[in-house]
């Protein structure tokens, strides 16, 4: 079965530092990747995904995530974090071979900008 | 374009009662996923539709129930209703494998007193 683990639940980290949240997964086969974002009294919103191809993926708003697929690990990261990031970051995998899959998701982490 | 739609925003019930929740995919979609989100949880998948039929379910009791209707809206029933119902439901809308990218409503928030 899929499961994702969320190492941290919370980060914080001041404005213009580099941010790493990091996230590792379980699974029997070959998966697809996301990361999506939720802000304060909203839905999710897509970040990035990986589904094939190079493991270095770029997504919205200045944010890449890398898969390592030895290590079990999509890590996101972004070079220099803003006020506006403040939010709920999830980590989701999906084996995505068909149809009738389904999405899980970590637990989240807060991600908090320090001024 | 509109995106993925959710209606009621807010919803207080009390115990024991039974609550709708609506939900419209985006335009050209034709699965829906419905997720329900505690204070401080990941989403945990509820169940699916595609072709008006429940495709596939998570771990969830069978007070909570839903439909597809042939324009791909649908809704989530939830019957008798358990004060840990109180959580954000999320619906979630994707074109051809479910599994590869899902759109998200903003939610409606239930409190069950």
């Amino acid at each position: 079965a899929q499961s994702v683990t969320q190492l941290d639940s919370q980060v914080p980290v001041f404005e213009e530092a580099p941010v790493e949240l990091r996230c590792n997964y379980s699974s029997s086969v070959s998966v697809y990747l996301f990361w999506y974002v939720q802000y304060p009294n909203q839905g999710l919103q897509l970040l990035l995904k990986y589904l094939s191809g190079s493991t270095l993926v770029k997504g919205i708003n200045g944010f890449e995530a890398e898969f390592n697929k030895s290590q079990t690990s999509f890590h996101l990261r972004k070079p220099s974090v803003h006020i506006s990031d403040t939010a709920e970051y999830f980590c989701a995998v999906s084996e995505g071979r068909n149809r009738d899959d389904k999405i899980i998701f970590g637990k989240g982490t807060r991600l908090h900008i320090l001024p | 374009d509109a995106g993925v739609t959710q209606s009621p925003t807010h919803l207080i019930k009390t115990r024991g009662q039974q609550v709708t929740l609506r939900c419209s995919p985006k335009s050209g979609h034709d699965t829906v996923s419905w997720y329900q989100q505690a204070l401080g949880q990941g989403p945990q998948f509820i169940f699916q539709y595609y072709e008006e039929e429940e495709r596939q379910r998570g771990n969830f009791p069978d007070r909570f129930s839903g439909h597809q209707f042939p324009n791909y809206s649908s809704e989530l029933n939830v019957n008798a209703l358990l004060l840990g119902d109180s959580a954000l439901y999320l619906c979630a809308s994707s074109l051809g494998l479910a599994g590869r990218e899902q759109y998200f409503g903003p939610g409606t928030r239930l409190t069950v007193t």
